[in-house]
């Protein structure tokens, strides 16, 4: 178990560009959970998937945001057309669905996206 | 929707001496997950602790123990034995237990905690 990892760790970016992150989950883990955190702020929920389906996307996802989970293994988040306020760290989580829905969910270290 | 709130955005304590952080929930839900997670600065988060609402008993984990007041809907987090590795933002989060519902958290604020020497 190395833990849920993402990639990369920091991110500058002009506005305007395209960016792109991943997250390789815990294997075995079968739900994925990215989140946005403002400094300052608890994270929030931005998509999650069950194996390779994307089960649900917040409203904070606008249309320049896509999600993908190819093959139920890593994930990547995809930022189009960045504004200033995309700045924010990018949290990923990955948990095993349990019965009676009792599960854990195991943070990786984040992304921190910075948009000039 | 459920809201988590953390009204104390700093707290101090002493090495060695005991804190209670505070949270408070809504939800109309009658069966769900409460957490506390650790946020380290600059190191990814992780759980300290957690609770199932349809449990009388508060959850233990060696120096962490909460207080459920699931009527009040309160969740407090006391940390015994304060050490200076406790110093951290800590986020109160909620998690719907419904059947078919978004298994998200929901969390709060959060509130950094620095413990003194």
């Amino acid at each position: 178990d190395t833990g849920v990892s993402q990639d990369p760790r920091h991110k500058i970016t002009k506005r305007g560009q395209n960016v792109t992150f991943r997250c390789d989950p815990i294997s075995e883990h079968n739900r994925l959970y990215w989140y946005r955190q403002t400094l300052g702020q608890g994270p929030e929920f931005l998509t999650y998937f069950q194996n390779e389906a994307q089960l649900e996307k917040s409203r904070l996802l606008s249309d320049r945001f896509s999600a993908e989970r190819p093959k139920g293994s890593f994930s990547t988040l995809e930022i189009q057309r960045t504004e200033q306020g995309d700045s924010a760290m990018y949290l990923c989580a990955s948990s095993l669905e349990r019965q009676r829905g009792w599960e854990t969910q195991y943070f990786g270290p984040g992304t921190r996206l910075l948009v000039l | 929707a459920q809201t988590v709130t953390q009204s104390q955005p700093e707290m101090s304590v002493q090495e060695a001496e005991t804190v209670t952080l505070s949270c408070t929930y809504d939800t109309s839900e009658s069966d769900y997950y409460l957490f506390w997670y650790k946020q380290p600065p600059s190191r990814q988060m992780i759980l300290v602790i957690r609770q199932e609402a349809y449990k009388q008993q508060n959850a233990t984990e060696n120096r962490f123990s909460v207080n459920f007041q699931k009527a009040a809907k309160s969740f407090s987090l006391k940390i015994s034995d304060s050490q200076l590795g406790d110093a951290a933002m800590y986020f109160c989060a909620y998690r719907s237990a419904t059947a078919g519902a978004n298994s998200k958290l929901t969390f709060g604020k959060g509130i950094t905690l620095s413990v003194r020497p």
